[in-house]
């Protein structure tokens, strides 16, 4: 079993939509970032959470330790947004573990 | 976006040849961070550097060395190309060495091992 689980693995959305992609995680942390690779492939860090949550124009990221878990959602989607989405945390020892990622698609 | 490059961006080699892949930024950021990116693996890191000359191992090093010798420069090579090698391989920065830190990515490269 992985360590970082995202969920769903594909998801396709209406313009305008609100989505939500899941991460969960079976180990402690101490942060986790959520990235976006966009389908040229470069990546972005749009996140990193320890607590509570985070809010960048139509995104929000939410984590809670307790459940360890966290959501990324997407208000007003648009098909700019199409990206491969993927949660990483800071795992035993000094590196991230990164989960498979989840393809978006927006569709106009 | 931060400063960071990644060269060759595509590569293709022969099974048993030595490659270097090199990543160069201008943030004068003390981590750097070598990443392989496969289908079913998501990213997995090879080797980090927290400073010149200091190096440590990742999840997946075997196979992999790499070298620092100035700031700018995070050098990874591959002493004799294997198949299970081919792979997109991203080079990543970060200011501090946590690993809450955030990271930034370069462009990638694309290494193809036949």
């Amino acid at each position: 079993k992985n360590e970082v689980e995202q969920s769903p693995q594909n998801l396709t959305a209406q313009e305008g939509e609100f989505i939500t992609i899941n991460c969960s995680y079976s180990v402690g942390i101490s942060a986790l970032h959520w990235l976006q690779q966009h389908p040229g492939g470069g990546i972005v860090s749009l996140f990193m959470l320890s607590s509570g949550k985070k809010k960048h124009g139509r995104l929000i990221a939410t984590i809670n330790i307790q459940e360890k878990h966290s959501s990324l959602h997407i208000t007003a989607s648009h098909p700019r947004d199409s990206a491969v989405y993927i949660c990483a945390v800071k795992a035993a020892g000094n590196k991230l573990t990164f989960g498979g990622g989840t393809r978006v698609l927006v569709k106009p | 976006d931060a400063g960071i490059t990644q060269s060759p961006r595509h590569k293709v080699t022969e099974t048993g040849t030595p490659v270097t892949l090199r990543c160069h930024q201008t943030e004068n950021h003390r981590y750097m961070y070598w990443y392989r990116q496969d289908p079913g693996h998501g990213l997995r890191l090879i080797h980090y550097s927290y400073g010149v000359k200091d190096t440590d191992k990742g999840e997946v090093s075997d196979g992999y060395s790499v070298s620092r010798s100035k700031t700018e420069d995070f050098l990874l090579t591959l002493e004799s190309a294997t198949s299970s090698q081919t792979s997109v391989y991203f080079c990543a920065i970060s200011e501090g060495g946590r690993l809450s830190d955030t990271q930034y990515f370069g462009p990638g490269t694309r290494l193809t091992v036949l």
